[in-house]
């Protein structure tokens, strides 16, 4: 399984963009991006993903490097709801093996008011 | 729309008994997913189902665990002659198809089992 590597915490003030960066330098071309965040007491959230381009939604932005070894993860006005444990995972597409998601330790961030 | 249910939210249990993990997914999504959270740990896949069926137990222990998604009713996650190191938090995620590149998964708010 394709791997990432994120740092273990990271610190935002509020209503600051935060950058989450994730280093994934042996997805191959059919593995999707996903990020998931954890808040405290509380069950995964599904947050974005993507496959090669750009992505945008309602809570974040995806970008993605050209050469898929690595992408960001991009809150751009963080609030105190926004602390929690941040996961990037990637997802075999295709092969029943892509059906779980496997957590790594993720990145803790934390949001100062 | 509900979310996905998880019942009960707190479980307490001695050793040896039994717990069962109930797991309501979304209206209209038939794939089933539990993960298991041990206390300072990550997340760890445990099963995947569809309806009736066990399609990856890969992440099960293999002894006193066992999960089953009947065609109708929730998802049950059951632990036989529960040991102090079953206690942790399970949570069942619901997906609406296979399409494991890119289908989301929606989690519940989890079951946290103590066993004294």
């Amino acid at each position: 399984d394709a791997k990432t590597t994120q740092p273990n915490s990271m610190e935002s003030n509020e209503e600051e963009p935060v950058h989450l960066p994730c280093n994934h330098s042996t997805i191959s071309g059919t593995d999707y991006i996903h990020w998931y965040r954890q808040l405290p007491s509380q069950g995964p959230e599904y947050v974005i993903h993507g496959l090669t381009s750009n992505v945008n939604n309602r809570m974040a932005s995806l970008a993605i490097a050209e050469d898929r070894k690595s992408s960001t993860l991009i809150l751009h006005r963080a609030t105190l709801r926004d602390a929690a444990v941040y996961y990037c995972i990637l997802r075999e597409s295709g092969k029943s093996s892509g059906d779980k998601l496997t957590f790594g330790t993720g990145t803790r961030l934390a949001v100062r008011p | 729309n509900a979310g996905v249910m998880q019942n009960p939210r707190h479980l307490v249990r001695r050793r040896g008994q039994e717990a069962r993990l109930r797991c309501s997914p979304m209206k209209g999504h038939s794939h089933v997913y539990w993960y298991r959270q041990l206390p300072e740990e990550g997340l760890k896949f445990m099963v995947y189902l569809q309806k009736e069926n066990i399609i990856d137990e890969s992440g099960m222990p293999k002894e006193r665990f066992s999960a089953e998604f009947p065609k109708e009713g929730p998802s049950i996650l059951r632990i036989q002659q529960v040991v102090r190191g079953d206690s942790a938090a399970y949570f069942c995620a619901s997906s609406p198809r296979w399409d494991s590149g890119s289908n989301t998964q929606y989690f519940g708010p989890g079951t946290r089992l103590t066993v004294l």
